[in-house]
């Protein structure tokens, strides 16, 4: 009820082309989904993210596409760069506190 | 303004020894969440505290695992007798605790239990 399923578990891209990482999760109930991007040593930072009256947010060169029905939510990540080589996570949480749930991440690594 | 400042960076213990962690939120932050992070593994909620209250520890072991935010000081995540397995990096996270506020991560604490 708690899960949230992330994949792929890696993904490489070349420069300039588009990355997808999909997330799914069960409890109905979660009304919150950020996606954080982590380099090696950091901690997670937030990128972005959705709550569920709308199905599509951008900002930049990321944006979450949201699907209530089929429970799922993703991220596309336009004109992919080098720098954008790091581990994603999705989560989610319900109401104002964030005991966020995790996805398992993905590594994207984009290719020169 | 500084972020969430966690220390120390990086711990070693051996078995059986007591680990303390500590937990700096942003300023103007009286929410506090501990997460750990298990080798190739997403984060794990353990902990949320505000002010000298545990909200929900739902998420920490029932033994040996501890965590505090008094009145004043930083929030501490207290691990007695480590074993082995407490091997992670740990995580602090603060926000305002409002509605739509974020959660702003720390850069962890690395254990390592020899």
């Amino acid at each position: 009820q708690q899960q949230v399923k992330q994949s792929p578990q890696s993904l490489i891209v070349q420069k300039g082309g588009i990355s997808i990482i999909n997330c799914a999760y069960e409890n109905t109930a979660f009304d919150y989904f950020p996606w954080y991007q982590q380099f090696p040593g950091k901690g997670p930072a937030l990128l972005i993210a959705i709550r569920p009256d709308v199905s599509e947010k951008k900002e930049g060169r990321f944006t979450i596409s949201f699907n209530k029905s089929a429970k799922q939510f993703s991220l596309h990540i336009m004109d992919s760069q080098p720098g954008d080589s790091a581990t994603y996570f999705c989560a989610a949480s319900k109401g104002s506190a964030r005991q966020l749930t995790f996805g398992s991440g993905t590594q994207l690594t984009v290719l020169p | 303004n500084a972020g969430v400042m966690q220390n120390p960076r990086h711990l070693v213990r051996r078995r059986g020894q007591e680990a303390r962690l500590r937990c700096s939120p942003m300023k103007g932050h009286s929410h506090v969440y501990w997460y750990r992070q298990l080798p190739e593994e997403g984060l794990k909620f353990m902990v949320y505290l505000q002010k000298e209250n545990i909200i929900d520890e739902s998420g920490m072991p029932k033994e040996r695992f501890s965590a505090e935010f008094p009145k004043e000081g930083p929030s501490i995540l207290r691990i007695q007798q480590v074993v082995r397995g407490d091997s992670a990096a740990y995580f602090c996270a603060s926000s305002p605790g409002s509605y739509n506020s974020p959660l702003h991560f720390g850069n962890g604490t690395r254990l390592t239990v020899t």
